[in-house]
């Protein structure tokens, strides 16, 4: 079984829907929590950043993080078509020295 | 501010032979990192180096190789090359080692094995 599990997809809604991604991990070490996002033919543009649990939101983005569920979210409001990318989850722990990715979420907007 | 230059971008080789990805990482970070990617598998770690040392090592063969110079800039080798290593390499630096989540990520480096 896999450290972090994403949930697939891949997405697709209309311009100005909600998109809720979810990851879920096992590691109970996991402090630093990410999303990244990945254009076709790029790599990941690191997209949220959060220390253990809570949330935290930047514009149209809220990152959640429930450490008692391992469970994390990143809420997209206003989805626009610019927001069409793979959206990758990735967490660590300092111990570890290395991040760990789930498999990523393929999210398209439809104008 | 320059971000994290991966050189070449694409590059075709054929099994047997070997290979050398360049990256030079943002100024002032002194962290690089390696990643694996492929659909199969995902991001998968290679390997770390803060200060010209290997600081972490993922579950490579160790025909994937790595080292940094003393100005951060970093190359990973890899060495009698398999179809299986076709993959999109990418490199991604921060300012402290550890990896405690801020990695910037170049475009990458795509090999293609024939």
């Amino acid at each position: 079984q896999k450290e972090v599990e994403q949930d697939p997809g891949p997405l697709s809604v209309p311009e100005g829907a909600i998109v809720s991604l979810n990851c879920t991990y096992s590691n109970s070490a996991f402090q630093y929590f990410m999303w990244y996002r990945q254009y076709s033919r790029k790599g990941p543009e690191l997209l949220m950043y959060t220390y253990s649990s809570g949330n935290k939101e930047d514009g149209r983005f809220t990152a959640q993080v429930d450490k008692s569920s391992k469970y994390i979210s990143l809420f997209i409001r206003d989805s626009q078509p610019s927001d069409s990318a793979t959206y990758l989850c990735a967490m660590s722990d300092t111990n570890a020295g290395k991040s760990t990715f789930g498999d990523g979420t393929t999210l398209t907007v439809k104008p | 501010k320059a971000g994290v230059t991966q050189t070449p971008r694409y590059l075709i080789k054929t099994r047997g032979q070997q290979v050398t990805l360049s990256c030079s990482p943002i100024s002032g970070h002194r962290s690089v990192s390696w990643y694996q990617q492929t659909p199969g598998q995902g991001l998968q770690f290679l390997f770390e180096y803060f200060s010209e040392t290997q600081r972490n090592k993922g579950n490579f063969p160790g025909r994937f190789s790595g080292r940094q110079f003393s100005n951060s800039r970093s190359e990973m080798n890899v060495s009698t090359l398999e179809l299986g290593d076709s993959a999109l390499y990418l490199c991604a630096s921060s300012v402290l080692a550890g990896a405690n989540g801020e990695l910037f990520f170049g475009e990458g480096s795509r090999l293609t094995v024939l």
